[in-house]
């Protein structure tokens, strides 16, 4: 299947400062990537949608101004945890569909980036 | 809007055990359906997926087959392995949406 990196796969930080993290299809050009957020032993919630040089569409409930998403090109997406604070530290998984493999559909994931905000 | 149900969990099978997890789902359109498959600390994997009525997906000796007439989607396995335990998820997602719809997940436990 096609792949997908995230990077940091692990991030600690102190409270209030931003951590960025990117995403990358490695062997195909995305058009669209989502991130999403999982807390422990719960289903994926879908944080955003973003295509390659759009602004994302955020999900209600999630706030744009603090999850900054940038799609600058088709095999990279970065999400800035802005001001981040303990109640963000979570499991983040990135996912990238489009492209001749496996059409719009087909969505393939990270390994995952796990944040803990002390 | 589209929702997808999944059978709860966890599900503990010794090895050789028959495997089936339920799936079903309520969509507007005509969806794609999925199961992904995510081991500890990772993220997922497409495990199988079919894109139309009747379609079979199959892999690693999983299988699921796309029902329209019952909407379901239900994985499984002649014969589990102590390798297969993991968390699967079921997932649709429609072809104009772009995004999927992901089941609660299913916790399968296989012991030796």
């Amino acid at each position: 299947g096609a792949v997908v990196s995230q990077h940091p796969s692990w991030v600690i930080c102190k409270s209030g400062t931003s951590v960025k993290i990117e995403c990358r299809s490695l062997d195909f050009q995305a058009t669209t990537m989502f991130w999403y957020r999982q807390f422990p032993k719960q289903s994926l919630m879908l944080m955003a949608t973003s295509n390659e040089g759009s602004k994302a569409t955020y999900e209600q409930g999630v706030e744009k101004d603090k999850f900054l998403i940038n799609h600058a090109s088709l095999t990279l997406s970065t999400l800035t945890v802005t001001s981040a604070h303990p109640e963000d530290s979570s499991f983040y998984i990135c996912s990238a569909a489009g492209g001749r493999r496996g059409g719009r559909e087909t969505q393939y994931f990270g390994p995952g980036t796990r944040l803990l905000v002390l | 809007g589209d929702s997808v149900t999944q059978m709860e969990g966890p599900v503990t099978l010794s090895e050789e055990a028959f495997l089936t997890i339920n799936c079903t789902y309520t969509a507007t359109g005509y969806p794609s359906l999925f199961w992904y498959v995510q081991y500890p600390g990772e993220g997922l994997q497409l495990l199988l997926k079919a894109t139309k009525a009747d379609d079979k997906g199959s892999n690693k000796g999983f299988e699921a087959t796309y029902r329209k007439e019952t909407t379901s989607f239900h994985l499984e396995k002649g014969s589990v392995q102590v390798s297969d335990s993991a968390v699967y998820f079921c997932a649709l997602s429609e072809a104009n949406a772009g995004k999927s719809t992901f089941g609660d997940g299913t916790t399968l436990t296989v012991k030796p």
